[in-house]
């Protein structure tokens, strides 16, 4: 079993949309949990992070953390084709005093204008 | 400010043939990481060097080297290239305590033949 797993989609939604983006995760030792946004043949880049559990709210994202499920979701809202990307989930936690980060393997998402 | 930049873009190698990727950061970066990306298997570490003078292996590290320059610069080499390391390499950079905060490059995309 993957420590996090994340469904590859692909996802199609129509603009103005609101997006679920989910991965669920086996390792309960895991503090940070990350979004990363990748746009075709360029590198990854941080949307957000949360630290342990909760919401965290930026502009039209909201990041949800439930440890309890071991179970992390991210939301969009008004979904414009710009959004259209590959979105990887990531988390890490600390292994013999380096903070190890395990990403997800990526849910393409396709805005459809 | 160039943030993390990788050289070449795109490179083919046939079997056997050796190769050094190069990586540079100008955020003053104590971390660095270099990843592999292949289809269905997400981003896995290769290796990562968590300050100037330091390197250890990540999850994929056979068939690789690693050598920390100085502060800005960590390159990744092939000694024996095989087809099995076709893949998207991506530099990746942090903080000492940030690797839930990491700036990845635009990739190099390598194809053994």
């Amino acid at each position: 079993q993957k420590e996090v797993e994340q469904d590859p989609g692909p996802l199609s939604v129509p603009e103005g949309a609101i997006v679920s983006l989910n991965c669920t995760y086996s390792n309960s030792a895991f503090q940070y949990f990350m979004w990363y946004r990748q746009y075709s043949r360029k590198g990854p880049e941080l949307l957000m992070y949360t630290y342990s559990s909760g919401n965290k709210e930026d502009g039209r994202f909201t990041a949800q953390v439930d440890k309890s499920s071991k179970y992390i979701s991210l939301f969009i809202r008004d979904s414009q084709p710009s959004d259209s990307a590959t979105y990887l989930c990531a988390m890490s936690a600390i292994n013999r005093g380096y903070q190890k980060v395990t990403f997800g393997t990526g849910t393409k998402l396709q805005v459809i204008p | 400010n160039a943030g993390v930049t990788q050289t070449p873009k795109f490179q083919v190698l046939k079997t056997g043939q050796s190769m050094t990727l190069q990586c540079a950061q100008d955020m003053n970066h104590n971390s660095m990481y270099w990843y592999r990306q292949d289809p269905g298997m997400g981003l896995r570490l290769i290796y990562y060097s968590a300050s100037e003078g330091t390197t250890d292996k990540g999850e994929v590290p056979n068939g690789y080297n690693v050598s920390r320059l100085n502060k800005r610069e960590f390159s990744l080499r092939l000694e024996s290239a095989a087809p099995s390391q076709t893949s998207v390499y991506f530099c990746a950079s942090s903080t000492l305590a940030g690797a839930h905060e990491q700036f990845f490059g635009p990739g190099t995309r390598l194809t053994v033949l």
